[in-house]
C-alpha cells in the first residue's frame, strides 16, 4: 500500500546550519506531496507542497522537489532560525481525500 | 490562522462522561476531517465528510461518533471514552468534490482539541 518514510528524529543543529529532513514515499499513480509544521500547542500549517514531478515547493526558505525516480520530496532550508524549531511531517494526497503521513520529525535549533 | 477553528482547545472528561468537539471552517471548503494524533504515532484519519455525507470510516470505535450538520460545521460526539483516547484531536477540511491534484486536495487544520481521559 501506499507509505511514507521520514527520517527519525529529533535533528538538532545550530542557528543558521543547513538543513535537510529526508522524505520518500511509495505509492500508486501521481499522488501529491505535501509537508506540514507543527509547533508546540498547535495544529499543522501546510509549508509547502508539489503536485507532479519535478516541481518544487518553496515558502518561508524553505524548499522540496518532487523526484519521481527517487520517490523522494526531501526538505531543505539554507539557514534556520530558532523559530523553525517544530515537528515536520511529510505527506502525500490522492484523489480519494486520503492523505498519508509520515511520523514526523522533530527538529530543534539552538541559539 | 488556517480559517479552520476548534473548540474546546482542551478538555478532561471522565471515562462515564458525554462531551463533543467542534470544527468549523471558514474557507468554502466542501470537505471535512477527523484526525487523531498519539505520541510517537502517525496520524490517524479518522472520519471524512464530503458535502455533509460521510465517505470515509476507518475503522473507529462506536464511542466516536461524528456529525456534520452543514460543510462549515463539524461534530465529533464522544461517550465513555478510555484513557487510550488521551490525544490531539485536529480537524482539517479541503475543497473536496473532484478527485485530483492540487488545491482541492489541500488539507488546512484547525489548532486541535487536546483531550485527556481520567
Amino acid at each position: 500500500g501506499d507509505s511514507v518514510t521520514q527520517m527519525e528524529g529529533p535533528v538538532t543543529l545550530s542557528e543558521e546550519a543547513f538543513l535537510t529532513i529526508n522524505c520518500t514515499y511509495t505509492a500508486t499513480g501521481y499522488p501529491s506531496l505535501f509537508w506540514y509544521v507543527q509547533y508546540p500547542g498547535e495544529g499543522l500549517q501546510l509549508l509547502l507542497k508539489a503536485t507532479k514531478a519535478d516541481d518544487k515547493g518553496s515558502n518561508k526558505g524553505f524548499e522540496a522537489t518532487y523526484r519521481k525516480e527517487t520517490t523522494s520530496f526531501h526538505l531543505e532550508k539554507g539557514s534556520v532560525q530558532v523559530s523553525d524549531s517544530a515537528v515536520y511531517f511529510c505527506a502525500l494526497g490522492k484523489g480519494t481525500y486520503k492523505y498519508i503521513f509520515g511520523t514526523g520529525t522533530r527538529l530543534k535549533v539552538l541559539a | 490562522e488556517t480559517g479552520v477553528t476548534q473548540t474546546p482547545r482542551h478538555l478532561v472528561m471522565g471515562m462515564t462522561n458525554k462531551k463533543s468537539l467542534k470544527c468549523e471552517q471558514h474557507l468554502g471548503h466542501n470537505a471535512m476531517y477527523w484526525y487523531k494524533q498519539s505520541a510517537k504515532k502517525p496520524l490517524e484519519l479518522m472520519f471524512v465528510y464530503n458535502f455533509k455525507e460521510q465517505t470515509e470510516n476507518n475503522s473507529v470505535p462506536s464511542r466516536f461518533s461524528p456529525e456534520c450538520p452543514n460543510s462549515s460545521h463539524l461534530f465529533l460526539h464522544l461517550h465513555t471514552l478510555q484513557p487510550e483516547d488521551s490525544a490531539l484531536y485536529l480537524c482539517a477540511s479541503s475543497q473536496g468534490l473532484l478527485p485530483g491534484g492540487g488545491e482541492q486536495e489541500t488539507q488546512y487544520f484547525g489548532p486541535g482539541t487536546r483531550l485527556l481521559v481520567l
